[in-house]
């Protein structure tokens, strides 16, 4: 079993603040690596599917980097706002047999006002 | 309105009793995937199916059964051999052309 790991594991912020956590995957075999938002009450949302080496995407407030030969990515968020609490999930994409997801544990975040 | 439909959304099972867990999509994808979630640890799968009359076991597919008799539908079975069943249970699909999965709701599972 692949190992996807998160960090921080949780995180409270201040509204405005600015923030960022990170995904840890392997580094051989890389295909894809996803970023989803999963508030709570509600579904886990896909944010991002990234797959260069260097990619950067940004939707809005949220931004995220990867670096495919050091096996990590990074998610931005800027200016935090309330509605931006949820618990931020990472996988990472096995092919063959199938494409499968290997999730990390999640950072979850708490803006408060 | 396209989507997946889990149900129900909360389930209690009575010991050495098998349940079924409906998962239904109209989203026309041709892949599905049942995950379960347990406090303090990621999505972890169980089955996968990419296509009709076929399915492959994931990560902890022991105690679990499938099914996928229609590109809509994929019901998870927790069978009695399945000895901590109490979790969250998330249902999810993708299109063959975009890797990216869309979820359920969820149903969450508890034993009585």
């Amino acid at each position: 079993i692949l190992n996807v790991e998160q960090s921080p594991q949780s995180l409270h912020v201040q509204e405005g603040d600015s923030t960022n956590f990170t995904c840890s995957f392997p580094s051989s075999n890389f295909y894809a690596l996803h970023w989803y938002r999963w508030e709570t009450a509600k579904s886990p949302e896909a944010l991002f599917v990234m797959t260069l080496n260097g990619d950067e995407k940004k939707k809005g407030r949220i931004s995220a980097t990867l670096n495919t030969k050091e096996g990590y990515s990074y998610l931005y968020i800027k200016g935090s706002q309330p509605e931006d609490s949820a618990t931020y999930l990472c996988a990472f994409l096995v092919t063959g047999g199938g494409n499968k997801l290997t999730f990390g544990t999640g950072t979850q975040l708490k803006v408060e006002l | 309105d396209g989507g997946i439909t889990q149900s129900p959304k909360y389930l209690f099972r009575k010991e050495g009793q098998n349940v079924t867990l409906s998962c239904e999509q109209n989203l026309n994808h041709d892949a599905m995937y049942w995950y379960r979630q347990d406090p303090g640890q990621g999505l972890r799968l169980i089955y996968y199916s990419q296509i009709v009359n076929d399915f492959q076991k994931g990560d902890i597919a022991e105690g679990y059964s499938v099914s996928r008799e229609k590109k809509e539908s994929f019901p998870l079975t927790v069978t009695s051999a399945q000895k901590n069943p109490t979790a969250f249970y998330l249902c999810a699909s993708s299109s063959i052309a975009s890797e990216t999965q869309y979820f359920g709701p969820g149903t969450r599972l508890l034993v009585l």
